[in-house]
């Protein structure tokens, strides 16, 4: 089955460092993936989109890349702040009909520590 | 710009009883989605409108579960009878139009079945 698979339950680093976030998708393809912040009691924000054929994107602090060799994205969060503690979702998904529809990884809980 | 609302926020029912949830997408909003999401998993899709017709619900328990919207605006999302492992938030997300666009997510209704 189609899977965005997002491995780190959790990751808790100092503040100031770049938090680097993974989602590998397997049995698919996407023609695009979102990345979305999501706080305690709160729907997901979103933050980023990358298509298949863009390498790179940025926006303030954060930057995606998108590798369709490795199947990878990696979603980084330079100078952390606490503030930044959330989790992180990723999804993917394809153009047109029910395949637009988003598919979300687990999402990886990151928290920022002073 | 107004958000999409969802009520309740919370609700407490006993197993085999029923539950209804609404939604009001963002105005102008074509698109809306009801997703639900377990503690520590990402969002799953249960049900997709375009206007007021479904493009997805195959991932809809419909032995259960029913969703409605009617004149494309509001959606209600119904469950009869709940089960203990309908415990979870549902989330109701809108987009403008299909194809790579963000979903602008409520902030939910949690729900636990007792």
């Amino acid at each position: 089955s189609q899977k965005i698979e997002q491995n780190s339950e959790a990751l808790n680093i100092q503040e100031g460092k770049t938090a680097t976030l993974t989602c590998n998708y397997t049995n698919y393809s996407p023609a695009y993936l979102q990345w979305y912040r999501q706080d305690p009691g709160r729907g997901p924000v979103f933050l980023l989109l990358i298509r298949e054929n863009e390498k790179e994107k940025r926006k303030e602090r954060l930057k995606v890349t998108f590798d369709t060799t490795l199947k990878q994205s990696l979603f980084h969060i330079t100078a952390s702040q606490p503030a930044d503690s959330a989790t992180y979702l990723c999804a993917g998904a394809r153009y047109g009909g029910s395949q637009g529809n988003l598919i979300f990884g687990k999402g990886t809980k990151l928290s920022v520590k002073p | 710009e107004a958000g999409v609302a969802q009520s309740p926020r919370y609700k407490i029912i006993e197993k085999r009883q029923s539950v209804a949830f609404w939604c009001n997408p963002i105005s102008g909003h074509a698109t809306l989605y009801w997703y639900q999401q377990i503690l520590g998993q990402g969002p799953k899709l249960l049900i997709q409108f375009q206007n007021n017709g479904v493009v997805d619900d195959s991932q809809l328990p419909k032995d259960r579960f029913s969703a409605e919207r009617l004149k494309g605006v509001d959606s209600t999302l119904k469950i009869q009878p709940a089960k203990l492992e309908d415990s979870a938030v549902y989330l109701c997300a809108s987009r403008r139009i299909e194809g790579a666009e963000k979903l602008f997510f409520g902030s939910g209704t949690q729900l636990s079945v007792l």
